[in-house]
């Protein structure tokens, strides 16, 4: 079935460093990808998402990069400040069917 | 324009009780989808559902659990019977279902406790 595979599980950072997640998805027919931040206790929010017809999007401090071809993509923090510091989750959606959500990514940001 | 909206927030059932958790889509959005997330874990899909119509029920046990989206009123998922393996957050997201990659909204989630 369709998957998503997401690196690293937890990511320690400095502050003011960058941070990069990636992942991979399985079914060729995906088209759009979210990416989600989730602190703790609180509902998942959307940060930034790209469809398939775009190889990069950006957005202050937070860029995506789609390679459709490799089948992966990846969310860029710069200038990573505590605030950051949350679970990261990519998704990888297909027309007509379910979105695929990747395991989270644990971004710790150190001041 | 309020958001997605879920109640209860917190609900604590014991075993063999039932549960059930609703959800209202933000204003204009057709397509609702429930997950579960364990403690740690992630979004695990459960339903994705339109108005009186499920889309895709494929991450639903076939047993215990039920969903519905009816013309008027909310979302609703239903567990009978429920286990201690059933606590967990549930989340529903609504988008607008132009097209099923639209952009999915989270509501806040219903932490569900069995004792």
């Amino acid at each position: 079935g369709e998957n998503v595979e997401q690196h690293p599980s937890t990511l320690s950072v400095q502050e003011g460093d960058s941070a990069v997640i990636k992942c991979t998805y399985s079914d060729s027919a995906s088209n759009y990808f979210p990416w989600y931040k989730q602190e703790l206790g609180k509902r998942p929010q959307l940060i930034i998402d790209i469809r398939s017809n775009v190889g990069e999007k950006k957005d202050q401090r937070i860029a995506v990069t789609l390679n459709k071809t490799a089948k992966h993509f990846s969310l860029h923090i710069t200038e990573t400040q505590p605030e950051d510091s949350a679970v990261y989750f990519c998704a990888a959606s297909t027309e007509g069917f379910k979105t695929i959500f990747g395991a989270g990514t644990r971004l710790f940001v150190k001041a | 324009n309020a958001g997605v909206m879920q109640n209860p927030r917190h609900l604590v059932r014991r075993r063999g009780q039932e549960a059930r958790l609703r959800c209202s889509p933000m204003k204009g959005h057709s397509h609702v989808y429930w997950y579960r997330q364990l403690p740690e874990e992630g979004l695990k899909f459960m339903v994705y559902l339109q108005k009186e119509n499920i889309i895709d029920e494929s991450g639903m046990p076939k047993e215990r659990f039920s969903a519905e989206f009816p013309k008027e009123g909310p979302s609703i998922l239903r567990i009978q019977q429920v286990v201690r393996g059933d606590s967990a957050a549930y989340f529903c997201a609504s988008s607008r279902g132009q097209v099923s990659t639209d952009t999915q909204y989270f509501g806040p989630g219903t932490r569900l406790t069995v004792l």
